[in-house]
């Protein structure tokens, strides 16, 4: 079935520092890929979405990547800041097996002060 | 965080035993999901609907029953079937299957 990989499963950096989380694909017909940040006990919330039709898209310190060709895709966090720990998702929604969105596993995220 | 409402917070249930979850909307989704997060995993799909008096399996349907006799409204019940229940349970909703879903607060579900 589809699957989305994940990686790393565990990223801390330190305060100011770069962040970069790794997602891969296996549904070609993937075509919306969302990215959720979940803070502790909360629901997951939407930070930056992409669609097929892009390669890049930058909301301030958040950038996500796609390369279709390969199937992935990649989440951007600049200057990182302590708020930013949380655990990110991405996601791939395509059209087989009925528009289903396939979650990552999931990357908790540590910024140190 | 008004526009997805699930109840209860915490739900605490005897080994067979049904219960259900509740989810409520008034963002006037067509599509809504539920969802069982399991630590340190990420989220796997139980059932969606994308519209009225329709809904599908997801991959972990088994042991789960749900019903959409409402548009603002998608609850889960969790039969006895379903041989480990505990679990974070999250209803979601979405304009349409190809854009952002809104998730509720979550349901914590303990077995006693």
């Amino acid at each position: 079935g589809e699957n989305v990989e994940q990686h790393p499963s565990t990223l801390s950096v330190q305060e100011g520092d770069s962040a970069v989380i790794k997602c891969t694909y296996s549904d070609s017909a993937s075509n919306y890929f969302p990215w959720y940040k979940q803070e502790l006990g909360k629901r997951p919330q939407l930070i930056i979405d992409i669609r097929s039709n892009v390669g890049e898209k930058k909301d301030q310190r958040i950038a996500v990547t796609l390369n279709k060709t390969a199937k992935h895709f990649s989440l951007h966090i600049t200057e990182t800041q302590p708020e930013d720990s949380a655990v990110y998702f991405c996601a791939a929604r395509g059209h087989t097996g009925g528009f289903k969105t396939i979650f990552g596993a999931g990357t908790r995220l540590f910024v140190k002060a | 965080d008004g526009g997805i409402t699930q109840s209860p917070k915490y739900l605490f249930r005897k080994e067979g035993q049904n219960v259900t979850l509740s989810c409520e909307q008034n963002l006037n989704h067509d599509a809504m999901y539920w969802y069982r997060q399991d630590p340190g995993q990420g989220l796997r799909l139980i059932y969606y609907s994308q519209i009225v008096n329709d809904f599908q399996k997801g991959d972990i349907a088994e042991g789960y029953s749900v019903s959409r006799e409402k548009k603002e409204s998608f609850p889960l019940t969790v039969t006895s079937a379903q041989k480990n229940p505990t679990a974070f349970y999250l209803c979601a909703s979405s304009v349409g299957t190809n854009n952002e879903q809104f998730f509720g607060p979550g349901t914590r579900l303990t077995v006693l």
